[in-house]
């Protein structure tokens, strides 16, 4: 199958800093990827799509200017979470469609706000 | 309220038994991924189905979608402790997003 990672796989911030995740898929181009947020023992919740060479469409709920979202290339996506506070922790996933609906998954980014 | 029903939340089993987990809808979906994810790690695919009444087998997993395309289930034969997992649903219903279930806690003992 294909292959997306991610990076870093944990971090640890104060509050108030920012904090970079990128997602790159491997071994193929990704003109959509997804990001998702995953609180414990709870299933994935979509944050926003993010489309190469243009703006991120974001879900219902998700601040833009909060989770900042930009797909450079066909193999990167990186995830921004400006200022962030403890209630921000949480752990990141992004995915990358492959072909029809199927979506390949990173192997997310724990993220701890201190 | 989630767009899929998963059942049941928590499962716990002695190796060697077989099991099922459900998903259910009352939206008809173009196709339903099957994922298993375990702690600290990103969700894996398992199956992808398409065609309503299709039915897959991956060793010792069967996965079917219901003829509506609105249901699927997830049957394991003979578990072992390696299949303890989450084992996720998601449906697409429209091109670039899936709708997750809640998630099922499979859990196999020695």
């Amino acid at each position: 199958g294909a292959v997306v990672s991610q990076h870093p796989s944990r971090v640890i911030c104060k509050s108030g800093t920012s904090v970079k995740i990128e997602c790159r898929s491997l071994d193929f181009q990704a003109t959509t990827m997804f990001w998702y947020r995953q609180f414990p023992k709870q299933s994935l919740m979509l944050m926003a799509t993010s489309n190469e060479g243009s703006k991120a469409t974001y879900e219902q709920g998700v601040e833009k200017d909060k989770f900042l979202i930009n797909h450079a290339s066909l193999t990167l996506s990186t995830l921004t979470v400006t200022s962030a506070h403890p209630e921000d922790s949480s752990f990141y996933i992004c995915s990358a469609r492959v072909q029809g609906d199927t979506q390949y998954f990173g192997p997310g980014t724990r993220l701890t706000v201190l | 309220t989630q767009l899929l029903e998963q059942s049941p939340q928590f499962l716990s089993i002695q190796e060697g038994e077989n099991l099922t987990v459900y998903c259910n809808s009352s939206s008809v979906f173009s196709s339903l991924q099957w994922y298993r994810q375990e702690p600290g790690e990103g969700p894996v695919l398992l199956v992808t189905v398409v065609t309503g009444g299709e039915v897959k087998k991956l060793k010792r997993l069967t996965f079917q979608f219901g003829d509506a395309r609105k249901d699927s289930s997830l049957h394991i034969t003979a578990a072992q402790p390696g299949d303890t997992g989450l084992y996720l649903c998601a449906g697409a219903r429209r091109v670039n997003k899936l709708s997750f279930g809640a998630g099922t806690t499979v859990t196999v003992r020695a």
